[in-house]
């Protein structure tokens, strides 16, 4: 079975500054999704970015990027300068990519980031 | 502003009660989704329509019955809940079963007595 693993439950960050948060998973599919989804205090969880297990290419979103490590099964988040609108909680989740489970988004348990003005 | 609206918003209940959550997506989507995030746990799928079919139970206790009348709208009837299904109750709808993108609501907060 799939699993997601966030081991940082809580980080902060410094306004401006860079962030990274991790995300490792288990699986012995060779494709899948991978997400990072924020839900700030308003509840309501938005996709910040996604990445293709064949794609090579880290996906770049804005101010957000990841760095995917497909033997490693390593899959980390960074924010670039920081603001005040990042703090939230960040989830990684997984999928397979022929929706095994339909639109089971296989997610870990989250790691809470503050950003300090 | 979210095209996923979930009401109300918060819910407290006794055990003995019975109410719904619901559900409404505007975006034209053909899939929509149940989800359970309590604390300090992962998210858990709950169930899973398509064309309000429902495609996907993950061995969901009988106290949670879900309603599709549209593929617009999705309904989860609550009822003899647990104080151990006191949680953060999630829609989400893709624009079908099979779409990687799921777009998520705010949430009823749920507090079982």
């Amino acid at each position: 079975a799939q699993t997601v693993t966030q081991s940082q439950p809580e980080m902060s960050v410094q306004e401006a500054e860079t962030v990274t948060l991790s995300c490792t998973y288990d699986t012995s599919e060779s494709n899948y999704y991978l997400f990072w989804y924020k839900q700030p205090p308003s509840r309501q969880m938005i996709l910040v970015i996604r990445q293709e297990a064949y794609k090579q290419q880290n996906a770049t979103e804005n101010r957000f990027s990841v760095n995917f490590q497909k033997a490693a099964k390593s899959f980390s988040l960074k924010i670039s300068d920081s603001q005040l609108g990042d703090t939230a909680m960040y989830f990684c989740a997984f999928r397979d990519f022929y929706g095994g489970s339909q639109g089971n988004l296989i997610f870990g348990k989250g790691t809470k980031l503050s950003v300090k003005p | 502003e979210t095209g996923v609206t979930q009401t109300p918003r918060h819910l407290v209940m006794g055990m003995t009660n019975k109410k719904s959550l619901k559900c409404e997506q505007h975006l034209g989507h053909n899939a929509m989704y149940w989800y359970k995030q309590s604390a300090k746990k992962p998210l858990e799928l709950m169930f899973v329509y398509s064309l309000e079919e429902r495609v996907e139970n993950n061995s969901v206790p009988s106290r949670f019955s879900p309603e599709c009348p549209n593929s617009s709208h999705l309904f989860l009837h609550l009822h003899t809940l647990q104080p151990e299904d006191s949680a953060l109750y999630l829609c989400a709808s893709s624009q079908d079963s099979t779409n990687e993108k799921l777009f998520f609501g705010s949430g009823t907060q749920l507090s079982v007595l």
